[in-house]
């Protein structure tokens, strides 16, 4: 079964100094990985997805995944934090569940992430 | 273009109230789904439709109804509201072809508190 865990809880950095949000997952097959962001009292928007074309993962607003399938991993980078990144990340893995192609999102359970001045 | 609408925002019911959440996508997506979010545990699946008159369950269906008939519409039923459905309800909708993971656009949510 697939299944996701994102090793932090919550992390904090300084604002101009990187970020890493780690993230494992399990699969029996060749996943699909995504990361969500949610900011306070919003909905979740795409970050990026991995879907076995190139392992490093470019998505929206400088940040960054590598599929590393030797170690299970997906961890979220990005070289410098913004105040504006403060959110809660969710790394998701998804599966079909319907011969119409439909594909499950199973979540981890999110990483807040907090930007000190 | 709208994207994913969710209405109501906010709602308060009374134990035994029942209620239905509106969702409405105009992307034309064939796949659309209900989830809760509740504190350390990410969003759990309740259940999702692949096309109009086709809903199945996901992991936590128990006490939830859906339909879908049309399209755009997929209405989530709470039938009989208990404490244990207090939490975040997010409706999200896909497209869908040959098992392709294609991003899942959500709503901004439903807040249910359940007294």
């Amino acid at each position: 079964a697939q299944s996701v865990t994102q090793l932090d809880s919550h992390v904090s950095v300084s604002e101009g100094t990187p970020v890493l949000l780690r993230c494992n997952y399990s699969s029996s097959y060749s996943p699909s990985l995504f990361w969500y962001v949610q900011h306070p009292n919003k909905g979740l928007q795409l970050l990026l997805k991995y879907t076995s074309a190139a392992t490093l993962v470019k998505g929206i607003n400088g940040f960054e995944a590598e599929f590393k399938k030797s170690e299970t991993s997906f961890h979220l980078t990005k070289p410098s934090a913004h105040m504006s990144d403060a959110a809660e990340y969710f790394c998701v893995v998804s599966r079909p569940i319907s011969l119409q192609g439909a594909q499950k999102l199973v979540f981890g359970q999110g990483t807040r992430l907090t930007i000190n001045p | 273009n709208a994207g994913v609408t969710q209405t109501p925002k906010f709602q308060v019911l009374k134990t035994g109230q029942s209620m239905t959440l509106q969702c409405a996508q105009d992307m034309n997506h064939e796949y659309m789904s209900w989830y809760r979010q509740d504190p350390g545990m990410g969003l759990r699946l309740i259940h999702y439709s692949v096309g109009a008159g086709i809903t199945d369950q996901g992991e936590v269906p128990n006490g939830y109804n859906v339909s879908r008939s049309t399209t755009e519409d997929f209405p989530l039923r709470l039938l009989s509201a208990a404490p244990s459905q207090t939490s975040v309800y997010f409706c999200a909708s896909s497209r869908t072809s040959g098992g392709q993971s294609y991003e899942q656009y959500f709503g901004p949510g439903t807040r249910l508190t359940v007294t």
